[in-house]
């Protein structure tokens, strides 16, 4: 069974600095898909960024970038240039090709300081 | 852009009562899912719902819980007698689907919170 963790229950950042969000999972599979999404505060989860598993380029979204480690089963989120709007729970979510169901972390609660 | 609809945003039931969670997917989103959260713990997947049946469900989605599309829009989960342990954020999330194309992402409602007494 898969499983993914999310080490970091809660974290803080300076404005216009620069976080990483860590992700491990664990899987037998090779072809899966690993996503970033965001919930901020009594709304609704939001796509941030995927990444497909065969691909070895890192997505990148705007201030919004992923460091794929497929061997090591890594897949951290970086926020570059931080901003008060970013202030949210982050969910890291892995899909098995086929099945589409999510798998999810528990979350880290981000918090951008002024 | 079109998002995903839940109502009620919380409901509060008492233990043993039916409760019935409505969820409007996006228009020309073909798979369904039901997720939930209970406080403090990860979102767990629940079941999924295409072509008009279940595709998956998780070992919590017994013999308690039915989901539903009944009319073309809207899509339901059902709990038929609640337990105080099904108190929980539940999630509902749709699909697009492409031919050919499988990592297009799943998009969330805002969530029912669901309260049993």
């Amino acid at each position: 069974a898969q499983t993914v963790t999310q080490s970091q229950p809660e974290m803080s950042v300076q404005e216009a600095e620069t976080v990483t969000l860590s992700c491990t999972y664990d899987t037998s599979e090779n072809n899966y898909y690993l996503f970033w999404y965001k919930q901020p505060p009594s709304r609704q989860m939001i796509l941030v960024i995927r990444q497909e598993a065969y691909k070895q380029q890192n997505a990148t979204e705007n201030r919004f970038s992923v460091n794929f480690q497929k061997a090591a089963k890594s897949f951290s989120l970086k926020i570059s240039d931080s901003q008060l709007g970013d202030t949210a729970m982050y969910f890291c979510a892995f899909m098995k090709t086929g099945t589409y169901k999510y798998i999810f972390g528990t979350g880290t609660r981000l918090k951008v300081l002024a | 852009e079109p998002e995903v609809t839940q109502t009620p945003s919380h409901q509060v039931t008492q233990m043993g009562q039916e409760v019935i969670l409505r969820c409007v997917p996006i228009s020309n989103h073909l798979y369904f899912y039901w997720y939930r959260q209970i406080l403090g713990q990860k979102v767990e997947f629940l079941v999924s719902f295409y072509n008009n049946e279940i595709s998956e469900k998780s070992e919590i989605f017994d013999d308690q819980f039915s989901v539903e599309r009944p009319d073309g829009s809207n899509f339901t989960l059902k709990i038929r007698s609640t337990k105080l342990e099904d108190s929980a954020m539940y999630f509902c999330a749709s699909r697009f689907s492409r031919q050919g194309i499988s990592n297009q992402p799943q998009h969330f409602g805002d969530g029912t919170r669901l309260s049993i007494l």
